[in-house]
């Protein structure tokens, strides 16, 4: 069973609109949340991490986490094509720094 | 660019061989997480070295093995290399204390033939 979940998409929005991902985790033990965002054929790129609940806001990101439901999702606002790419969840699991990821979540916006 | 650097960028290898990847750290780090990332998947750990120890590992088997030096720099070790293998690895370096971010280098794509 996948520790983290992520719907693979492709997530379709127009130029300029509101692109929504979501991630749901397993581990009620996870501390730590990120995004990155991965173009193709390109290394995950980290845009977001947020570790306590309620909402963190990094320019026209802003990452949503909720303990108690195992929910984390990230908002872009004013969608670009260039945020066109894969957008991977990962939490923090364990004693250690081990990431555990989903398998994305491809956001395709057009003009 | 996060700092974080790795070679080769490409490797091609026929099955059975065995393979070195290499990571530097990104400055001021001093943990590297190893990652394999198959196409259309997320990243998997493999594991993470702090201190030149080996801090934890991920469901692989020990033909994975690694090194972290003095300077934090590290190698992926791969022996009897098999089809599934082929992938893209991932080094991840990170300060093992809060924040507990990680930046990833640019990769190497192994391609087992």
């Amino acid at each position: 069973q996948k520790e983290v979940e992520q719907n693979s998409g492709p997530l379709s929005v127009p130029e300029g609109a509101i692109a929504s991902l979501n991630c749901t985790y397993s581990d009620r033990g996870s501390q730590s949340f990120f995004w990155y965002r991965q173009y193709s054929g390109k290394s995950p790129e980290l845009i977001m991490s947020i570790y306590s609940n309620g909402d963190k806001e990094d320019g026209r990101f802003t990452a949503q986490l909720n303990k108690a439901s195992q929910y984390v999702s990230l908002l872009i606002r004013d969608s670009q094509p260039s945020d066109s790419a894969t957008y991977l969840c990962a939490s923090r699991s364990g004693g250690y720094n081990k990431l555990i990821f989903g398998a994305g979540t491809r956001l395709a916006v057009h003009p | 660019e996060t700092g974080v650097t790795q070679s080769p960028t490409h490797l091609i290898k026929t099955r059975g061989q065995q393979v070195t990847l290499r990571c530097s750290s990104q400055s001021g780090h001093n943990t590297v997480s190893w990652y394999q990332q198959a196409l259309g998947q997320g990243p998997q750990f493999i594991f993470q070295y702090y201190r030149e120890e080996e801090n934890g590992r991920g469901n692989f088997p020990p033909r994975f093995s690694g090194l972290q030096f003095p300077n934090y720099s590290s190698e992926l070790n791969v022996n009897a290399l098999e089809l599934d293998d082929s992938a893209l690895y991932l080094c991840a370096s990170s300060f093992q204390t809060l924040p507990d971010e990680q930046y990833f280098g640019p990769g190497t794509r192994l391609t087992v033939t």
